[in-house]
């Protein structure tokens, strides 16, 4: 069946630098990828969704690309801030299912 | 501003009992998903309705849990008889056609004793 991985190790950068989070899947090539944030005890938000016919997309200060033939999505937050500390979830749809991954953790230390 | 609402937010139980949880989508979502969250496996989809039908409930223990989409503003959750290992934190999510961004709900934290 299709997997996500999401890198499990919590990620801490430095304020003001770009931190890049990665998801891979295994088998199919969906038709989208979704990025969400979750904070502690909420439920997560939507940020950002990539077709696979897209490259790249860009929402402020975030960026996601989209390599099926990597089968990867990168996650991008330019120009961090403490405030973007969450843990960021991948997921996916392939068929009649949606996947998502275990996410990652960030830390933006100050 | 229009949210997914759920309830009970926290529920404690004892091994055996039924849980009944519940989650009224966005007005005018048509899609509504159930997920159930654990630190080891992450989000796991458990079932989805589309117009109020069940469309995908291949990720929920059939022995002992269902849902329903009574009407277009409640769907539920029930576990019978719930163990030990139902615990985690349960959400629903309702998304808009044509779009497909998911709403979350704040979730209901289950503990079975």
């Amino acid at each position: 069946s299709q997997k996500i991985e999401q890198n499990s190790e919590a990620l801490n950068i430095q304020e003001g630098k770009t931190a890049t989070l990665t998801c891979n899947y295994t088998n199919y090539s969906p038709a989208y990828l979704q990025w969400y944030r979750q904070d502690p005890g909420r439920g997560p938000v939507f940020l950002l969704l990539i077709r696979e016919n897209e490259k790249e997309k860009r929402k402020e200060r975030l960026k996601v690309t989209f390599d099926t033939t990597l089968k990867q999505s990168l996650f991008h937050i330019t120009a961090s801030q403490p405030a973007d500390s969450a843990t960021y979830l991948c997921g996916q749809n392939t068929g009649n299912q949606f996947y998502f991954g275990t996410g990652t953790s960030l830390t933006v230390i100050p | 501003d229009a949210r997914v609402t759920q309830t009970p937010r926290h529920k404690v139980t004892e091994m055996g009992q039924e849980v009944t949880m519940r989650c009224q989508p966005i007005l005018g979502h048509n899609t509504v998903f159930w997920y159930r969250q654990t630190m080891m496996q992450g989000l796991e989809l458990l079932a989805y309705f589309r117009n109020r039908a069940p469309l995908d409930d291949s990720g929920m223990p059939k022995d002992r849990f269902s849902a329903e989409m009574p009407d277009a503003t409640l769907a539920t959750l029930k576990i019978q008889p719930s163990e030990p290992r139902d615990s985690a934190v349960y959400f629903c999510a309702s998304v808009g056609f044509p779009y497909n961004e998911q709403f979350f709900g704040p979730g209901t934290r289950l503990t079975v004793l």
